[in-house]
């Protein structure tokens, strides 16, 4: 099975730097997704890692220490919008369908 | 941009009737999905896919039924609708990108 644990809320100042952690117990890996979700509305995809390092996608990082099980969420020169909930998810590599297990999400609130 | 759609967005529903939700994808994913969803709740997985005639129990236990009669969809029935399903239901699609591509959702209301 798979454990997944991220802080519950986060607030951060619009241009700012801000890190959501996600940190993983789980009996297999084949990688890690990064989910954005706005309230009432559907996850959008963000990264996925599979290799241990950070892949940069313009404002947003994703970092991945599989040894550690553990992974972060960076987000620069926050901006109002980017105030929604942040979904960290590992897939599991035990069937063909590809299931993934998601966290609780973490809900980021930039504020002025 | 991801071509997958949801039918209805909203439905509010008496206790006892059956209901269909409809999902379809236009880009040849194999594998579908569908999560329970409660307002600033956790994803839930209660059905999922690997390709057509292929169905799963996810990880949360549902009365609800699923289908792959076709590539494109993956419709979700209820027999017989409960307040206790009062939620959102997204589905959701994946490619050979290992990418889950979510639909707008169905956000249901059972009296």
């Amino acid at each position: 099975g798979q454990n997944i644990d991220q802080p519950t809320e986060m607030t951060a100042t619009e241009g700012a730097i801000v890190q959501i952690n996600c940190t993983y117990q789980t009996s297999g890996f084949n990688g890690l997704f990064w989910y954005q979700q706005h309230a009432g509305e559907a996850p959008t995809f963000l990264s996925y890692n599979v290799l241990d390092g950070l892949e940069e996608k313009g404002r947003f990082s994703s970092f991945l220490s599989r040894s550690k099980g553990y992974s972060y969420l960076l987000l620069k020169e926050l901006q109002m919008k980017d105030s929604a909930s942040y979904l960290c998810a590992v897939r599991d590599p035990d069937t063909n369908a590809g299931k993934s297990t998601f966290g609780d999400g973490t809900t980021l609130t930039v504020k002025p | 941009e991801a071509d997958i759609y949801q039918t209805p967005r909203y439905l509010v529903i008496g206790t006892g009737k059956k209901i269909t939700l409809e999902c379809s994808q236009t880009m040849g994913h194999d594998k579908m999905y569908w999560y329970q969803q409660d307002p600033g709740m956790e994803l839930h997985l209660i059905h999922y896919s690997y390709g057509v005639n292929s169905t799963e129990k996810g990880d949360l236990s549902s009365e609800s039924t699923v289908s792959r009669i076709r590539t494109e969809h993956f419709p979700l029935t209820l027999e017989s609708a409960r307040p206790s399903h009062t939620s959102q239901y997204l589905c959701a699609s994946e490619g050979n990108q290992e990418t889950q591509y979510f639909g707008p959702g169905t956000r249901l209301l059972v009296l």
